[in-house]
């Protein structure tokens, strides 16, 4: 079946310039997660969707980053007044349940670069 | 705050050469640990779960091993090809949903 997809797969942005990232989780996955992965600084969290319950935003690194999910499927990411430091991969991943057994399956990424 | 450390950071061998990719972390209370690939410039592709209650898991010519008390992981790639060249990851997940990374052991295997 379909993976995860994500759209678009490279963005180039002026600095301070808005971009949306979107990403399209596995069917039937009720569970969507944002990382990035950051020449030199590895992966990290940015945010958490699971089913209804509220977003777990703890990993957001500004309050210049946030992220919807619209009808508990497709998830966009927005970054406003896009900075340098800004420039990495965005990844997107989506598990069946969320729960702390599940595996993550991973889309193939947004390449941000903020010029 | 779980930190997860892998080494080495680069490793090459010849085909055909069994290999360990050694992964560690602070805090053991995790609830599992995953091993990834990632080819570059592409997303990264689940290779093995470990449930926190297991010790190993095996696919194919791979096989994982987890030892929380020591704070361990292990990824034992045996007969290594070619196309195994690529970046490998480790990730723990402790409490909450996000995944805690290392920055990954960059494998080549040479013809």
């Amino acid at each position: 079946g379909a993976g995860v997809s994500q759209s678009p797969s490279n963005k180039v942005t002026e600095k301070g310039k808005d971009v949306e990232l979107r990403c399209d989780p596995i069917s039937g996955h009720t569970a969507l997660y944002w990382y990035r992965q950051s020449l030199g600084q590895g992966l990290e969290f940015l945010i958490y969707f699971q089913g209804n319950s509220a977003p777990d935003k703890s990993g957001l690194p500004s309050d210049r980053f946030s992220a919807e999910r619209t009808g508990g499927s497709v998830s966009t990411l927005t970054i406003q007044r896009t900075q340098q430091e800004d420039s990495a991969v965005y990844l997107c991943a989506s598990s069946l349940w969320g729960g702390r057994a599940d595996e993550q399956y991973f889309g193939p990424g947004t390449r941000l670069t903020v010029t | 705050k779980q930190e997860v450390t892998q080494i080495p950071a680069a490793l090459s061998v010849p085909e055909g050469e069994n290999l360990v990719l050694n992964c560690s972390f602070t805090d053991s209370a995790i609830y599992n640990l995953q091993w990834f690939r990632q080819d570059p410039g592409k997303g990264l592709t689940s290779l093995l779960l470990i449930q926190s209650s297991q010790r190993e898991q095996t696919s194919g010519r791979l096989n994982a091993s987890l030892d929380k008390s020591s704070g361990r992981s292990t990824l034992y790639i045996a007969a290594s090809q070619p196309g195994d060249s690529a970046t490998y990851l480790c990730a723990a997940l402790n409490s909450g949903y996000a995944l805690n990374f290392g920055k990954g052991t960059s494998l080549l295997v040479t013809p």
